[in-house]
Protein backbone atom coordinates (compact mmCIF):
# COMPACT_ATOMS: atom_id res chain seq x y z
CA UNK A 1 0.00 0.00 0.00
CA UNK A 2 1.02 3.89 -1.34
CA UNK A 3 1.22 5.67 1.99
CA UNK A 4 1.53 9.31 0.47
CA UNK A 5 -0.09 8.45 -2.76
CA UNK A 6 -0.87 11.82 -5.27
CA UNK A 7 -2.62 11.60 -8.87
CA UNK A 8 -2.44 12.43 -11.20
CA UNK A 9 1.29 11.65 -12.40
CA UNK A 10 1.48 13.70 -15.23
CA UNK A 11 -0.70 17.06 -16.29
CA UNK A 12 0.22 18.36 -19.52
CA UNK A 13 -2.02 21.70 -19.82
CA UNK A 14 -2.69 24.84 -21.47
CA UNK A 15 -2.28 28.42 -20.27
CA UNK A 16 -5.26 29.51 -18.72
CA UNK A 17 -6.82 26.27 -17.87
CA UNK A 18 -8.01 25.41 -14.00
CA UNK A 19 -6.50 22.00 -12.83
CA UNK A 20 -6.42 20.37 -9.43
CA UNK A 21 -4.12 17.41 -8.09
CA UNK A 22 -5.26 14.87 -5.60
CA UNK A 23 -3.34 13.27 -2.73
CA UNK A 24 -4.32 10.75 0.12
CA UNK A 25 -2.29 9.58 2.88
CA UNK A 26 -3.40 6.73 4.41
CA UNK A 27 -0.47 6.77 7.36
CA UNK A 28 -2.70 7.83 10.08
CA UNK A 29 -1.18 11.74 9.74
CA UNK A 30 -2.23 14.79 11.53
CA UNK A 31 -0.12 16.90 9.30
CA UNK A 32 0.24 17.17 5.03
CA UNK A 33 2.03 19.75 2.98
CA UNK A 34 1.98 20.88 -0.73
CA UNK A 35 5.62 21.51 -1.56
CA UNK A 36 6.63 22.57 -5.48
CA UNK A 37 10.40 21.68 -6.80
CA UNK A 38 11.95 23.16 -9.57
CA UNK A 39 13.70 22.24 -12.77
CA UNK A 40 17.09 23.28 -10.35
CA UNK A 41 15.39 20.61 -7.96
CA UNK A 42 14.96 23.38 -5.43
CA UNK A 43 12.18 22.10 -2.73
CA UNK A 44 9.62 25.37 -1.62
CA UNK A 45 6.55 24.17 0.71
CA UNK A 46 3.64 25.80 -0.31
CA UNK A 47 0.69 25.09 2.26
CA UNK A 48 0.74 23.08 5.09
CA UNK A 49 -2.48 21.74 6.74
CA UNK A 50 -2.92 20.32 9.97
CA UNK A 51 -6.37 18.52 10.96
CA UNK A 52 -7.47 20.46 8.03
CA UNK A 53 -6.74 23.67 9.73
CA UNK A 54 -4.11 26.16 6.94
CA UNK A 55 -1.37 26.35 9.34
CA UNK A 56 1.17 27.59 6.79
CA UNK A 57 0.93 29.66 3.72
CA UNK A 58 3.74 30.88 2.07
CA UNK A 59 4.07 33.68 -0.41
CA UNK A 60 1.97 31.54 -3.15
CA UNK A 61 -0.20 33.19 -5.79
CA UNK A 62 -3.92 33.10 -4.69
CA UNK A 63 -4.21 31.29 -7.96
CA UNK A 64 -3.64 27.91 -5.96
CA UNK A 65 -5.75 27.17 -3.61
CA UNK A 66 -5.38 23.74 -1.02
CA UNK A 67 -8.56 22.34 -0.32
CA UNK A 68 -8.58 19.89 2.58
CA UNK A 69 -11.74 17.82 3.28
CA UNK A 70 -10.17 15.45 6.06
CA UNK A 71 -7.17 15.16 7.08
CA UNK A 72 -5.90 12.13 4.93
CA UNK A 73 -6.80 14.11 2.36
CA UNK A 74 -4.95 17.48 0.66
CA UNK A 75 -6.26 18.71 -2.97
CA UNK A 76 -4.62 21.55 -4.61
CA UNK A 77 -6.50 23.38 -7.30
CA UNK A 78 -4.67 25.92 -9.56
CA UNK A 79 -6.89 28.65 -11.55
CA UNK A 80 -5.28 30.31 -15.02
CA UNK A 81 -2.26 28.39 -14.51
CA UNK A 82 0.60 30.54 -16.09
CA UNK A 83 4.02 28.84 -17.86
CA UNK A 84 6.00 29.42 -14.25
CA UNK A 85 3.77 26.92 -12.84
CA UNK A 86 5.14 24.27 -14.40
CA UNK A 87 7.29 22.58 -11.80
CA UNK A 88 7.02 19.00 -9.76
CA UNK A 89 4.52 19.12 -7.02
CA UNK A 90 4.88 16.84 -4.02
CA UNK A 91 2.35 16.13 -1.55
CA UNK A 92 3.80 14.85 2.07
CA UNK A 93 2.19 14.34 5.14
CA UNK A 94 4.08 14.13 8.60
CA UNK A 95 3.23 12.69 11.96
CA UNK A 96 2.57 16.14 13.34
CA UNK A 97 4.17 19.60 12.80
CA UNK A 98 7.78 20.41 11.19
CA UNK A 99 9.90 18.87 13.43
CA UNK A 100 8.84 15.25 11.79
CA UNK A 101 10.17 13.71 9.40
CA UNK A 102 8.11 14.38 5.98
CA UNK A 103 6.73 11.27 3.83
CA UNK A 104 6.49 12.34 0.21
CA UNK A 105 4.08 11.23 -2.52
CA UNK A 106 5.98 10.47 -5.89
CA UNK A 107 4.78 13.96 -7.30
CA UNK A 108 3.52 15.16 -10.30
CA UNK A 109 4.94 16.91 -13.21
CA UNK A 110 2.80 19.87 -14.36
CA UNK A 111 3.49 21.14 -17.70
CA UNK A 112 1.84 24.07 -18.54
CA UNK A 113 2.11 25.06 -22.58
CA UNK B 1 16.45 35.13 6.52
CA UNK B 2 17.09 31.27 6.87
CA UNK B 3 19.35 29.95 4.21
CA UNK B 4 20.75 26.24 3.24
CA UNK B 5 23.38 25.96 0.88
CA UNK B 6 24.76 22.66 -0.20
CA UNK B 7 27.93 21.45 -2.09
CA UNK B 8 28.97 19.97 -4.07
CA UNK B 9 26.18 20.58 -6.53
CA UNK B 10 27.08 17.22 -8.44
CA UNK B 11 29.44 14.83 -7.50
CA UNK B 12 30.57 11.71 -9.17
CA UNK B 13 32.77 8.58 -7.68
CA UNK B 14 34.12 5.31 -8.63
CA UNK B 15 32.18 2.44 -6.94
CA UNK B 16 34.30 2.63 -3.24
CA UNK B 17 35.41 5.48 -3.27
CA UNK B 18 34.52 7.06 0.01
CA UNK B 19 33.46 11.24 0.03
CA UNK B 20 31.19 13.29 1.83
CA UNK B 21 28.36 16.12 1.14
CA UNK B 22 28.13 19.02 2.91
CA UNK B 23 25.15 20.98 4.17
CA UNK B 24 25.52 24.65 5.20
CA UNK B 25 23.35 26.33 7.15
CA UNK B 26 22.33 30.20 8.77
CA UNK B 27 19.00 29.94 10.68
CA UNK B 28 17.56 31.60 13.45
CA UNK B 29 17.06 28.85 16.11
CA UNK B 30 17.65 24.77 14.85
CA UNK B 31 15.22 22.43 15.92
CA UNK B 32 16.65 19.74 13.20
CA UNK B 33 18.23 19.17 9.83
CA UNK B 34 16.88 16.25 7.71
CA UNK B 35 18.60 14.14 5.00
CA UNK B 36 16.77 12.74 2.23
CA UNK B 37 17.56 10.65 -0.55
CA UNK B 38 15.87 11.52 -3.70
CA UNK B 39 15.68 8.97 -6.60
CA UNK B 40 14.62 10.41 -10.47
CA UNK B 41 11.00 10.55 -10.82
CA UNK B 42 10.00 9.68 -7.21
CA UNK B 43 9.74 12.03 -4.18
CA UNK B 44 12.21 12.14 -1.28
CA UNK B 45 13.05 9.26 1.37
CA UNK B 46 13.99 10.40 4.58
CA UNK B 47 17.16 8.91 5.92
CA UNK B 48 18.30 10.43 9.17
CA UNK B 49 17.20 13.53 11.53
CA UNK B 50 19.95 15.23 13.83
CA UNK B 51 18.89 17.99 16.45
CA UNK B 52 22.12 19.13 18.56
CA UNK B 53 25.54 19.96 17.58
CA UNK B 54 27.63 16.65 17.84
CA UNK B 55 25.07 13.97 17.03
CA UNK B 56 25.77 11.23 14.35
CA UNK B 57 23.66 8.90 12.57
CA UNK B 58 24.43 6.09 10.68
CA UNK B 59 22.90 3.66 8.36
CA UNK B 60 24.83 1.30 6.18
CA UNK B 61 27.40 3.14 3.98
CA UNK B 62 25.89 6.51 5.29
CA UNK B 63 26.73 8.43 8.15
CA UNK B 64 25.22 12.10 9.12
CA UNK B 65 27.17 14.74 11.79
CA UNK B 66 26.27 18.16 12.96
CA UNK B 67 27.76 21.06 13.82
CA UNK B 68 26.40 24.22 14.55
CA UNK B 69 26.97 25.55 11.54
CA UNK B 70 26.98 22.32 9.04
CA UNK B 71 26.20 19.21 8.44
CA UNK B 72 27.70 15.85 6.24
CA UNK B 73 26.99 13.19 4.82
CA UNK B 74 29.46 10.68 4.60
CA UNK B 75 29.13 7.84 2.48
CA UNK B 76 31.65 4.75 2.86
CA UNK B 77 32.50 2.93 -0.05
CA UNK B 78 29.64 3.87 -2.19
CA UNK B 79 27.78 1.27 -4.80
CA UNK B 80 25.84 2.25 -7.77
CA UNK B 81 22.56 1.99 -5.91
CA UNK B 82 23.59 5.13 -3.57
CA UNK B 83 23.21 6.98 -6.94
CA UNK B 84 20.44 9.56 -6.17
CA UNK B 85 20.03 13.11 -4.54
CA UNK B 86 20.65 13.97 -1.69
CA UNK B 87 18.96 16.77 0.25
CA UNK B 88 19.03 18.36 3.38
CA UNK B 89 16.62 20.58 5.08
CA UNK B 90 16.71 22.10 8.38
CA UNK B 91 13.85 23.29 10.62
CA UNK B 92 13.63 26.32 13.01
CA UNK B 93 12.24 27.00 16.10
CA UNK B 94 9.60 28.64 14.86
CA UNK B 95 8.65 25.77 12.98
CA UNK B 96 9.32 26.83 9.25
CA UNK B 97 11.46 24.17 7.20
CA UNK B 98 13.78 25.28 4.28
CA UNK B 99 14.93 22.61 1.99
CA UNK B 100 18.86 23.01 -0.02
CA UNK B 101 19.23 22.62 -3.49
CA UNK B 102 20.46 19.26 -3.26
CA UNK B 103 23.47 16.77 -4.12
CA UNK B 104 23.15 14.62 -7.14
CA UNK B 105 25.82 11.67 -6.81
CA UNK B 106 26.49 9.48 -9.63
CA UNK B 107 28.44 6.30 -8.25
CA UNK B 108 30.46 4.22 -11.32
CA UNK B 109 30.58 0.43 -11.36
Amino acid sequence: DTAVSQTPKYLVTQMGNDKSIKCEQNLGHDTMYWYKQDSKKFLKIMFSYNNKELIINETVPNRFSPKSPDKAHLNLHINSLELGDSAVYFCASSLSGHNEKLFFGSGTQLSVL
Amino acid sequence: EDQVTQSPEALRLQEGESSSLNCSYTVSGLRGLFWYRQDPGKGPEFLFTLYSAGEEKEKERLKATLTKKESFLHITAPKPEDSATYLCAVVTNAGKSTFGDGTTLTVKP
